[in-house]
């Protein structure tokens, strides 16, 4: 992922629309990519991950979406929900034991 | 409950004087790992241990210490703080470290007077 300074990219959408979080990654050599969610006060918390065999992944009104052709990676929510909001991380790994965290992007749902 | 507990949660302390973060995990990974989260930077690695005794380096691991005496604690040291290492810091687990999703901790934040 990339950094992005000091200040967090921030996503505003409206309850009940879909989210779409973006990420560009930084090594052609990752093979495994993950999606964290960040509550304010807690520890970034799993949500979906992708190999890089694969194009798309579908989890509970998550998607996320892998362009290796471009390294960008995306999470979509559907039906955004105030308990949606958080900092939202993308990660990458390379098969190693180190993974790679972007700076992450700020999530508000507005109800 | 399966979990990675950190203690404290929060730290205040001066320069100089040294400190431990202590982490444990329940889920009998192999493998565990330390970050720093400074705003903006999201979330760099300082530490890492792929099993008892056996640790590497991160990214930023000057004026850092780990040890792996035991697989479920990994405890963090800081043997002479300062203040560029005020930070929000977290322990994360996972089973084998590779092409895994990692277990995190609730943090600790550490200020460095």
């Amino acid at each position: 992922g990339e950094s992005v300074g000091l200040h967090l990219p921030t996503l505003s959408v409206q309850e009940g629309d879909n989210s779409i979080i973006n990420c560009a990654y930084s090594n052609s050599a990752s093979d495994y990519f993950i999606w964290y969610k960040q509550e304010s006060g807690k520890g970034p918390q799993f949500i979906i991950d992708i190999r890089s065999n694969m194009d798309k992944r579908q989890g509970q009104r998550v998607t996320v979406l892998l362009n290796k052709t471009v390294k960008h990676l995306s999470l979509q929510i559907a039906a955004t929900q105030p308990g949606d909001s958080a900092v939202y991380f993308c990660a990458e790994n390379t098969g190693g034991f180190k993974t790679i965290f972007g700076a992450g992007t700020r999530l508000f749902v507005k109800a | 409950e399966a979990q990675v507990t950190q203690n404290p949660r929060y730290l205040i302390t001066v320069t100089g004087k040294k400190l431990t973060v202590t982490c444990s995990q329940n889920m009998n990974h192999e493998y565990m790992s330390w970050y720093r989260q400074d705003p903006g930077l999201g979330l760099r690695q300082i530490y890492y241990s792929m099993n008892v005794e056996v640790t590497d380096k991160g990214d930023v691991p000057e004026g850092y210490k780990v040890s792996r005496k035991e697989k479920r604690n990994f405890p963090l040291i800081l043997e002479s703080p300062s203040p560029n290492q005020t930070s929000l810091y977290f322990c994360a687990s996972s089973l084998w470290g590779f092409s895994e999703k990692l277990f995190f901790g609730s943090g600790t934040q550490l200020s460095v007077l």
